[in-house]
Parts: C-alpha cells; structure tokens; sequence
C-alpha cells in the first residue's frame, strides 16, 4: 500500500498568517495517463470532508484562491495564505492513482 | 448540488450483518464511481470500497475483503455497502462520497455486544 506522511501533525495559526502542509508519498502518484491524482481534504468539526484540490493543483468550485497546491511525484505542499476562521480543521492528503487508495494521517489546524 | 444521504447505520453485534444505503441527488448517479471511506472515533479517514460508474469493477481495502460488498442501482440512484460478519474494528462512521468531490453526512455504525 502507498504510505502517505503528512506533516505536522497540528499547526496553531494566528488569522491572517500564511502555513503550509507537507504530503509525502511512499511511491511515486504519477498514474499511467500520466496524470498525479493527489487531493487535499478539509474536514471541519463535527463535518463531513470537503475537497479542496484535486490532482496536486487544481482548487474545486468554491474554494478561495487563499489556498493553493504543488508538488510532483512523491513530494506534495498544501498552502493557505492569509488563514481565516473558517480554514480551521483538520487537513487531509488523498491519493487517488493507486489501490487501495490511502489518506495522509491528517493535519490539525488550529487557533493560536 | 451533489446530495449523498446514508442511511442503515446503529448498533450491531460482531458477527452479524448490516446494509448502509446512500440515496444520490443532483447529479447523474450512473456516470460516476462512488466510494464509501469510514472514519473510527477520533481517527482519521479510511478508505474501505470503490465501484465503477456501471457496477462492473469493484475494489476493496484487504481488511474488508470477503465480508463487505459494495453494490448500485442506477435505476435508483443508490449506493450500497453489505457488510457481514462485523468485527469490533468496523465500528466507526461510513461516508459515501462521489469520487471524493460530494460527501454524505455519514452514518454510525457500533459493532458491540
């Protein structure tokens, strides 16, 4: 199985500060149509997930352009520029190009 | 707007079976595979099954294999998952959720004596 470390753990933000999140695959999420199926997931409290990015980059309908994603290969970040209240939860990497598919431990994020 | 409404859930005792259901809404239920990921109290996300937008492949987590059986009705736009023989160790929340873009609100499900 594809092993996904995600770091840190937990994050206490101040509003309006900048953080990043770090995914590291076990193998390489490059898939055979060439494609990197990458995700990134919030779950608020007491939510059900929502998606945020999908293939390492690319921001699904509604989320704000404070959040942004990078990376290739093994190797992923998860930005959040100017962290508002709403941003609080937990983060998770997803990788969708091999089975089973398998989640990052999850990042906390939380206010300073 | 995607809809994703579980039901089925409760308490079970290990060894016996249950069926959770996930009744689809605003969008075309037969074009999209569907997969249901569960989530242990104060742990994190799990997937456990995927099926093909036709029902013809599915896929399962090993720990699951055997035991759950994930299954669709286009005609009803309803995802499925049987799940027998239940193990301590499947207690948790079952989401369903659209290729991880829509989620439903999930459902509990308590294996217990």
């Amino acid at each position: 199985d594809v092993v996904m470390t995600q770091t840190p753990p937990s994050l206490s933000v101040a509003i309006g500060q900048s953080v990043s999140i770090s995914c590291k695959s076990s193998q390489s999420l490059v898939a055979s149509d060439k494609n990197t199926y990458l995700n990134w997931l919030l779950q608020s409290p007491g939510r059900s997930p929502k998606r945020l990015i999908y293939q390492v980059s690319k921001l699904d309908s509604g989320v704000p352009d404070r959040f942004s994603g990078s990376g290739s290969e093994k190797d992923f970040t998860l930005k959040i520029s100017r962290v508002e209240a709403e941003d609080l939860g937990v983060y998770y990497c997803l990788q969708g190009t091999h089975l089973p598919r398998t989640f990052g431990g999850g990042t906390k994020l939380e206010l300073k | 707007e995607v809809q994703l409404v579980e039901s089925g859930g409760g308490l079970v005792q290990p060894g016996r079976s249950m069926k959770l259901s996930c009744a689809a809404s605003g969008f075309t239920f037969s074009n999209y595979g569907m997969a249901w990921v569960r989530q242990a109290p104060t742990k994190g996300l799990e997937w456990v099954a995927t099926i093909s937008y036709d029902g013809s492949s599915t896929y399962y987590r090993d720990s699951v294999k055997g035991r759950f059986t994930i299954s669709r009705d286009n005609a009803k736009s309803t995802l499925y998952l049987q799940m027998n023989s239940l193990r301590s160790e499947d207690t948790a929340t079952y989401y369903c959720t659209r290729d991880y873009d829509g989620w439903g609100q999930g459902v509990m499900v308590t294996v217990s004596s």
